[in-house]
């Protein structure tokens, strides 16, 4: 199993400002994922982060608005930049272990609430 | 691309009352389903998953691949049960797509 450790667990920030989010996980992961879960609506997959190289971003994301550090295979950073209210939204880590990628496991989420 | 379809946002029976929550997928290969289980103030967790045919908390899911359907099931309901319920679809490279989630209320 994997032990994620996310921070912060909520925000409230103005808009125009950025907030970065930590992951830290518990044992040396290759991929790290992110997820934003805005109210009401299911879990999105904002980006994978690869130690060593870009993150790769799925569609509709792009790295100036959500840029991503992965500087070891323990941690990876997610910032929201220039936030909008649209921002406002539970931002997820998350790590896949087992054979095939069988297990994903989570960070508690970070709570982020745009004014 | 995959999709995962959950049609009831909520779901609400009472205890000892049979549960079933729909789960239909589109994926044009053979993919990997799972049930992902968020109960109050806990993180996102692992129910099940289709490749281990087993039963969790007495919850069992068949994939059913002519319906493209993975329907989670529990014979009893209880009160513990209460919690929101994502169906998600690996297509591989560890990425998962989710269905957008049931919440189960369980009433005593």
């Amino acid at each position: 199993s994997a032990v994620i450790s996310q921070k912060p667990s909520r925000d409230i920030c103005q808009r125009g400002t950025s907030l970065t989010i930590q992951c830290q996980v518990d044992s040396q992961v290759t991929m790290m994922f992110w997820y934003r879960q805005q109210p009401g609506q299911s879990l999105t997959l904002i980006a994978t982060a690869n130690q060593g190289s870009e993150a790769t971003y799925e569609s509709g994301f792009v790295i100036d608005k959500f840029p991503i550090s992965r500087p070891n295979l323990t941690f990876s950073t997610l910032t929201v930049s220039n936030m909008s209210p649209e921002d406002s939204s539970i931002y997820l880590c998350s790590v896949v272990l087992g054979r095939g990628g069988s297990e994903a496991f989570f960070g508690q989420g970070t709570r982020l609430t745009v004014v | 691309a995959q999709r995962v379809t959950q049609p009831e946002k909520l779901l609400s029976v009472f205890k000892g009352a049979p549960v079933e929550l729909k789960c239909n997928y589109s994926y044009s290969g053979s993919p990997e389903l799972f049930w992902y289980v968020q109960y109050s103030r806990q993180r996102l967790q692992l129910l099940l998953r289709h490749i281990s045919r087993e039963s969790i908390k007495g919850f069992t899911a068949d994939l059913n691949k002519g319906e493209t359907s993975f329907h989670l099931k529990k014979p009893f309901a209880q009160e513990e049960d209460s919690a929101m319920y994502y169906c998600a679809l690996s297509a591989g490279y560890s990425t998962l797509t989710f269905g957008k989630g049931t919440m189960l209320l369980v009433s005593p």
